[in-house]
C-alpha cells in the first residue's frame, strides 16, 4: 500500500481551541477522506474529498484536497469534549478497488 | 438498516486453530473489505471484493483467504491462527467512493 504521514501523532488542547491536522503522502490519489474513531468502534467518515483544491466543511470542521493531490489537511474550530478520538485520513485509488489506504492516526484529547 | 455488522464481536483464539469471520451488509453494495488495525497503526486492507464471487489480495494478505458467494456476506477466515494476527478487524463496504466500516472483531492468539 501506498505510505501515508499524518501530523501530529498526538494532541493535547483546551476546549475551544482550533486544531489543525495534515496528511502528505508521495503517491496522488484521486480521493481523499477523513475518519473518526471513538473506542472500541470503526471508524467513522466525516468528510470525503473528490476534486485538488477542494475545500469542503462540515459543522465545525473543514478539510482541503490538496493542488499536488499528494496531501490533505483537517481543521477543527472550537474544540468540545467530544472531539476526543482518533483521526486518520485516507486516500483512495480507483484502480485498486476504492481501496483505502490509511495515515497512522491523529489520538486528539480536549480538557474542559 | 443495521449498515455493516461483524460477527463475532470477540474471539479467542489457541495458535494453529481456524475461524471464520462473518461480515453482512444490507445496502446492497457492490464493493466490500477486510481490514486490521494494530496498536499505533491506521488499518492495512487485507483482502477486498469488487462484486459477488470476486475476490482480490490488499496489502498483507497472508494467512488469510476470503469468499464472497453472496452479494451481502463477505467471510475473512483464518486457516491456522498465529499470535502475529491479533489484532481487531474491521470489515466495510463502499458506495460511491466511500466506506461505511462494521463495528470490528477483536482476535486473539494464544
Amino acid at each position: 500500500g501506498q505510505q501515508l504521514n499524518q501530523s501530529p501523532q498526538s494532541m493535547f488542547i483546551q476546549e475551544g481551541e482550533d486544531v489543525s491536522m495534515n496528511c502528505t503522502s508521495s503517491s496522488i490519489f484521486n480521493t481523499w477522506l477523513w475518519y473518526k474513531q471513538d473506542p472500541g468502534e470503526g471508524p467513522v467518515l466525516l468528510i470525503a474529498l473528490y476534486k485538488a483544491g477542494e475545500l469542503t466543511s462540515n459543522g465545525r470542521l473543514t478539510a482541503q484536497f490538496g493542488i499536488t493531490r499528494k496531501d490533505s489537511f483537517l481543521n477543527i474550530s472550537a474544540s468540545i469534549p467530544s472531539d476526543v478520538g482518533i483521526y486518520f485520513c485516507a486516500g483512495q485509488l480507483i484502480n485498486s478497488g476504492y481501496a483505502l489506504n490509511f495515515g497512522k492516526g491523529t489520538s486528539l484529547l480536549v480538557t474542559p | 438498516n443495521a449498515g455493516v455488522t461483524q460477527t463475532p464481536k470477540f474471539r479467542v483464539l489457541k495458535t494453529g486453530q481456524s475461524m471464520t469471520l462473518l461480515c453482512a451488509q444490507d445496502m446492497n453494495h457492490e464493493y466490500m473489505y477486510w481490514y486490521r488495525q494494530d496498536p499505533g497503526m491506521g488499518l492495512r486492507l487485507i483482502h477486498y471484493s469488487v462484486g459477488e464471487g470476486t475476490t482480490a489480495k490488499g496489502e498483507v494478505p497472508d494467512g488469510y483467504n476470503v469468499s464472497r458467494l453472496k452479494k451481502q456476506n463477505f467471510l475473512l477466515g483464518l486457516e491456522s491462527a498465529a499470535p502475529s494476527q491479533t489484532s481487531v478487524y474491521f470489515c466495510a463496504s463502499n458506495s460511491d467512493a466511500v466506506q461505511y466500516f462494521g463495528p470490528g472483531t477483536r482476535l486473539t492468539v494464544t
